[in-house]
């Protein structure tokens, strides 16, 4: 079975500034099922990316993601306040997703 | 528009056998590569996934809990029900439904609000 590990699992940055999360998985996976939510306190998860890189509808460009084999990343280019949340990837390999433990992006 | 509602109890009994419904409009679950599923969130924790079912009735479900779970469709109904049985305290959790159209690869594109289900005597 597959495992997502995030890191880090807290990042502290300033409006206006670029974000990177990290997700490495423990064998590799296809880009093609990857993806990555944004969970805001209260809400329901968001989709972000899809394909390890296609933004899905409605998402702005300053998403982005990248990867392949173990390795993804998650950026932001530049903070808006409405993105400190919490960021999960996932793969779907085999029937079966796996979600990552999430990484908390909060204002410093 | 798409839109997802899960309804069900708020409080089970430990042992007893969880229900909830998912409730969805803006898509029908007899096209082509399209799934509804089940994931939950115990408090402060990740997300995992529980289940799903295919439109044409194939079932997956996480290897952790298979032998506990069921899903089921309803197609004239827009309707998905998920069952979870001999509940514990470890079952406390918000759990969502989610659908997953045919042009996400896999990903879950739009998620209901979640009902919070509470696991005590």
């Amino acid at each position: 079975e597959i495992v997502l590990t995030q890191s880090p699992g807290t990042l502290s940055l300033s409006p206006g500034e670029r974000a990177t999360l990290s997700c490495r998985a423990s064998q590799s996976v296809s880009s093609s099922h990857f993806a990555w939510y944004q969970q805001r306190p209260g809400q329901a998860p968001r989709l972000l990316i899809y394909g390890a890189f296609r933004r899905a509808t409605g998402i702005p460009d300053r998403f982005s993601g990248s990867g392949s084999g173990t390795d993804f990343t998650l950026t932001i280019s530049r903070l808006e306040p409405e993105d400190f949340a919490v960021y999960y990837c996932q793969d779907y390999g085999s029937s079966v997703y796996t979600f990552g433990q999430g990484t908390k992006l909060e204002i410093k | 528009q798409i839109t997802l509602k899960e309804s069900g109890p708020t409080l089970v009994r430990p042992t007893q056998t969880l229900t909830l419904t998912c409730t969805f409009s803006g898509f029908t679950l007899s096209t082509s590569a399209v799934a509804v599923g089940w994931i939950r969130q115990p408090p402060g924790k990740a997300l995992e996934w529980l289940a799903l079912v295919y439109w044409d009735d194939i079932k997956r479900y996480s290897p952790s809990l298979q032998s506990r779970l069921s899903i089921t469709k309803d197609t004239s109904k827009s309707q998905v029900v998920l069952t979870l049985a001999n509940v514990n305290p470890a079952d406390t959790a918000t759990y969502f439904c989610a659908h997953r159209p045919d042009y996400y690869d896999g990903a879950w594109g739009f998620w209901g609000l979640g009902t919070l289900v509470t696991v005590s005597s």
